[in-house]
């Protein structure tokens, strides 16, 4: 059973980077999967930021696309987030997620981590 | 970018109630579109995949319908447990996006 936990300070100064890690346990990493980053800020619906493969390989959403940086690192079964230049509207929970693919095709988002807050305040 | 509108946003429904929630994309995703629930404080919990597929241990009184642009979830028989919020999200283009959410509240 796959399962996704998140890390990361949980405030970040304004015009600073957020950077986040997320950890895959129960599962191979590198496998055929995408994993995903999806932001949700409060009150609010949920944003899909990007993904990226285990060869590094990634999709981002072009509305943040020049401030993401995704990375992975295999030998400790993890991929990370950083995002630069945040504002107060960065404020959010910030989930991890694995995108299921198999050699058939793409099935989505089937497991996701708990999810972290990151507020953006100075 | 595909657009997912969901309706409606919100819906007032008594236990037992059959409830539909819909999602119209802005063009052909085929019935690569998931539903997901998501309670306060909590992750959202995948409920149907490649539009019609119950997610294991997914009560069967949740169903997915749909391909193309028009999908619906049905909840057949609403249970206590099932007030929530329910997303759609397409997964056939990038980026990847998510209806606007419609939050299912106790009449």
């Amino acid at each position: 059973q796959v399962q996704l936990q998140e890390s990361g300070p949980g405030l970040v100064r304004p015009s600073g980077t957020l950077s986040l890690t997320c950890a895959v346990s129960g599962g191979s990493f590198s496998s055929t999967n995408w994993w995903s980053w999806v932001r949700q800020p409060p009150g609010k619906g949920l944003e899909w930021i990007g993904e990226i493969y285990h060869s590094g390989s990634t999709n981002c959403n072009p509305s943040l696309k020049s401030r993401i940086t995704m990375s992975v690192d295999k030998s400790k079964n993890q991929f990370s987030l950083e995002l630069s230049s945040v504002t107060a509207a960065d404020t959010a929970v910030y989930y991890c997620a694995r995108g299921y693919q198999v050699l058939l095709g793409y099935y989505g988002l089937d497991v996701w981590g708990q999810g972290t807050t990151v507020t953006v305040s100075s | 970018d595909i657009q997912m509108t969901q309706s409606p946003s919100s819906l007032s429904a008594s236990v037992g109630d059959r409830v539909t929630i819909t999602c119209r994309a802005s063009q052909d995703i085929r019935n690569e579109l998931g539903w997901y629930q998501q309670k306060p404080g909590k992750a959202p919990k995948r409920l149907i995949y490649a539009a019609s597929s119950l997610q294991t241990g997914v009560p069967s009184r949740f169903s997915g319908s749909g391909s193309g642009t028009d999908f619906t979830l049905t909840i057949s028989s609403l249970q206590p447990e099932d007030f929530a919020t329910y997303y759609c999200l397409q997964h056939n283009g990038y980026p990847r996006t998510f209806g606007q959410g419609t939050k299912v509240q106790i009449k």
